[in-house]
Formats: C-alpha cells, structure tokens, sequence
C-alpha cells in the first residue's frame, strides 16, 4: 500500500514553456503532498507544502508565481513550472502523507525536466 | 535553519561487512526522523522512520538510532549485500507547522557493495 505515482517521468521542453507534473496517491487519501527538487549531487530541498483544498505554503526563495501548485483533490497534486528556463532543470519528487500512512511520507518515482 | 549533515559522502566495502552510516542534525527539536534509501534516478523507498521519543528501529538487516539531544542518527547495515549499493538518505522533520512540516535531507551516502 502507499503507493504514490507521478507523471510525466521525464520531459524535455523548450524555454519559456510551462510544464505540468501530476502526482496521485493510488490507494491513500493524501491530506498533505509536498514537493521537492533536487540538483545533481545535492540534496532534496523543500519546495512547497500543500494541504487539500487549500493554497500551497512555499519554501523562502521558491516563487510561487513561477511554480504553481494544485491540490485539487485528497489523491492529486500538480506542480506547473511556468515559463521554464534551463536553470530550472532539475529533478522534481512529490509526496504524499495521510490516511493510514500516519507520519510517513511517501515518495513518487520523480519527475527529470530538463529545460533546453 | 535546521541542517542535516551525512558522514561519509560514499563508502565502497566488500559484500558481507557490517557497516554505519552516520547522519548528524542542527536543531534537536525534530518531530522524527527517516532514512530512505534513492537508487539513481529514482525515487525514495522509506527504510525506517523513529519518532522523537524513540531510540532506535529495527528492520531485518537495517538498524536506526536516534539520539536527539547529541542531533545524531546512525544506520548500521548488517551483512551488506550488493544489492544494498544505493544513496541513503537521512532526513528529519521539524516540530512546526506550514514549511516546517517538510523533510530536511541530507546529501546522502553513496554506498557501493562489491561483490
């Protein structure tokens, strides 16, 4: 159980382009999701927190009119890089915690964008 | 600003050692603590977590301690395998709310079993 997907797994885009990357929770309800990034070589940093049905809360030096983020539902998540340029490429994992997974959260399989 | 720090940054051992991987933390006031483990270009398989109030977890080959007051943590592979080559990462959570709700990682260990 506490399966959680993400989608696409890899893009590749053009700058200036907006990209959308969905994450579900398949078999909990995911009261809270979060979304993180991480560079070559470093750690995963915190991008935002979302709770269902309410505006997400972001990182210091994350710009939320840049990176949107959606909880729509207790079992999805989108983060939107809008107007993407090569610095945002990066690797993007979401996760999700809620129903029975209690404190844990778990992980999706990430999203690789890279930004030509 | 909690800060998480992983020693060593990789270690390469023979298939059949025991071994540590050590995982150090600023700000002792953590909700809990998890160690995943992140194959490349993977996502993250959560190997253990412990509460705050807790000492250590156990896991078949895998065994955590947590000592909070010292901002320390140690993860003691039993009997490596090479398929126990991956990073593993050590992450805490802060006793806040909004932001601080997150995971902090560190960089990781990245761990190499030779057969």
């Amino acid at each position: 159980g506490a399966v959680v997907s993400q989608h696409p797994s890899w893009v590749i885009c053009k700058s200036g382009t907006s990209v959308k990357i969905e994450c579900r929770s398949l078999d909990f309800q995911a009261t809270t999701m979060f979304w993180y990034r991480q560079f070559p070589k470093q750690s995963l940093m915190l991008m935002a927190t979302s709770n269902e049905g309410s505006k997400a809360t972001y990182e210091q030096g994350v710009e939320k009119d840049k990176f949107l983020i959606n909880h729509a539902s207790l079992t999805l998540s989108t983060l939107t890089v809008t107007s993407a340029h090569p610095e945002d490429s990066s690797f993007y994992i979401c996760s999700a915690r809620g129903g029975t997974s209690g404190n844990r959260q778990f992980f999706g399989p990430g999203t690789r964008l890279t930004v030509l | 600003k909690q800060e998480v720090t992983q020693i060593p940054a990789a270690l390469s051992v023979p298939e059949g050692e025991n071994l540590v991987l050590n995982c150090s933390f600023t700000d002792s006031a953590i909700y809990n603590l998890q160690w995943f483990r992140q194959d490349p270009g993977k996502g993250l398989t959560s190997l253990l977590l412990i509460q705050s109030s807790q000492r250590e977890q156990t896991s078949g080959r895998l065994n955590a301690s947590l000592d909070k007051s010292s901002g320390r943590s140690t993860l003691y592979i039993a009997a490596s395998q090479p398929g126990d080559s991956a990073t593993y990462l050590c992450a805490v959570r802060g006793q806040g709310g909004g932001g601080a709700d997150g995971l902090t990682f560190g960089k990781g260990t990245h761990l190499i079993i030779q057969p």
